[in-house]
């Protein structure tokens, strides 16, 4: 599976977009992207996931770009429950495995 | 919605003891996975199950093993716990993973302390 990049932390003021980077510049052809968070003492959430097209789901909206090496998770009007971390992963969608692999995510400060 | 439910949020064991972490789904998935969750080593696969009493090892399955006799119910166990296993234990389950829109639903964890 893919290695992904993520910037280990990010601010952001209470009502405004969150825009989170993702860089998966490894990223095979079948690979999806998928967007998980993790808010303290909880257990991982899943969040929204594609493989080319933007996807967007009540939670969120997930852009990948045209050559899918990175991505963006965009939390449209971010609130403090929205403070979290938050993973990036790429797995082969097929895979018997099914796996995830989480690496360090972002920890996204949602401030007042 | 999905519900993967662990029997304890929080569970404190002492060295030598057979630890039995239980794991239960109720959306009929095929596919079940232990995962363990350190800081600064992010969650690691310990076991995983595609089917009733089928089991694969994952990344770091010494000192553990699992069960899987019904489908909703997955058990890990520690058969004779140590000061390293103490960690975040988090179970997870899905569809089989041909099914490209259905991603794994975790539970809220359990947090073993083993003395």
């Amino acid at each position: 599976d893919a290695k992904t990049t993520q910037p280990p932390s990010m601010d952001c003021a209470e009502g405004r977009a969150a825009n989170l980077p993702c860089n998966h510049s490894t990223i095979s052809g079948n690979e999806y992207v998928y967007w998980y968070r993790q808010i303290h003492s909880q257990g991982p959430q899943y969040i929204i996931h594609g493989l080319k097209n933007n996807e967007t789901n009540e939670m969120a909206s997930l852009i990948i770009t045209e050559d899918r090496k990175s991505s963006t998770l965009i939390l449209p009007h971010a609130t403090l429950r929205d403070t979290a971390v938050y993973y990036c992963i790429v797995r082969v969608g097929s895979s018997n495995t099914g796996k995830l692999i989480f690496g360090q995510g972002t920890t996204l400060q949602v401030k007042p | 919605d999905v519900k993967v439910t662990q029997s304890s949020r929080y569970l404190v064991k002492r060295t030598g003891e057979k630890v039995f972490l239980e794991c239960v789904q109720d959306m009929d998935h095929e596919n079940m996975f232990w995962y363990r969750q350190d800081p600064g080593l992010g969650l690691r696969l310990i076991y995983f199950s595609y089917d009733v009493k089928m089991k694969e090892k994952g990344d770091i399955p010494e000192g553990y093993s699992v069960s899987r006799e019904k489908k909703e119910r997955f058990s890990l166990i520690l058969e004779s716990a140590s000061t390293n296993q103490t960690s975040m234990y988090l179970c997870a389950s899905s569809p089989p993973t041909g099914s490209l829109k259905q991603p794994q639903h975790f539970g809220d964890g359990t947090r073993l302390s083993i003395l």
